[in-house]
């Protein structure tokens, strides 16, 4: 089965850009998560789905970010508009009810904003 | 709350050397999951074990081993004769049980450098 796929590996914007984050969570997964990764803060949950709903999303730092998941298979995470402290690494993970606990990670995507 | 502790920031040894790799958690459940994930220097998170509170057995893995112990709230790792492709991060997780709340509780992760 393929894992968790992300898109882009990477991005470079410019401050004041829009950014969107993609995601493909693994099939039959039905938790998904959106976490961020900086050398400050570690690894931070921003938010969380349950069968397409957000469930949990007192980790967004602010309203310039949003998520949503339209269907089973793909979500997003947009940054409007970007600041360059918005720089990090952010990771989509998917798990899958009842069967195990443990969060299934994509490779990231490192968002560089200038 | 919830609480994960790794002590160690990092750690340096000499290929072939043992190490252990410490993490020691705070809860107030009584069921909860536990995790160790590795982060190479390519960055993606690879999940290694899962745990849960009511299994307190040992686990060996190859090179790799986990000790749970609940009486003093740890869950260490321990590799055994190092090679230099162990070099990453290592995280430990603690994710309570209850429905609805699969959160995870990072640790601020160990830095593993294994020397040839």
């Amino acid at each position: 089965d393929a894992g968790v796929i992300q898109s882009p590996r990477h991005e470079v914007t410019e401050m004041g850009q829009e950014v969107t984050l993609r995601c493909k969570p693994i099939s039959g997964h039905d938790y998904l998560f959106w976490y961020r990764q900086t050398m400050m803060r570690g690894l931070e949950l921003l938010i969380y789905f349950n069968n397409n709903v957000p469930i949990d999303d007192s980790g967004m730092p602010e309203d310039r970010f949003s998520a949503k998941m339209p269907n089973a298979s793909f979500s997003t995470l947009k940054i409007q508009p970007s600041e360059p402290r918005d720089s990090a690494v952010y990771f989509c993970a998917s798990r899958r009810t009842g069967v195990d606990y443990e969060q299934y990670f994509g490779p990231g995507t490192r968002l560089t904003v200038t | 709350a919830q609480k994960v502790t790794q002590a160690q920031t990092e750690i340096s040894v000499v290929e072939k050397e043992d190490v252990t790799l410490d993490c020691v958690y705070e809860t107030r459940d009584t069921t909860y999951y536990l995790f160790w994930y590795k982060q190479p220097p390519s960055g993606e998170l690879v999940f290694l074990i899962r745990r849960n509170s009511f299994d307190e057995q040992n686990e060996i893995s190859g090179r790799y081993s986990w000790n749970f112990q609940k009486s003093t709230s740890s869950f260490n790792f321990t590799i055994t004769a190092s090679q230099v492709v162990d070099s990453a991060v290592y995280f430990c997780a603690l994710s309570e049980a209850n429905p609805g709340t699969y959160k995870y509780i990072f640790g601020t992760g160990t830095r593993l450098k294994v020397l040839a």
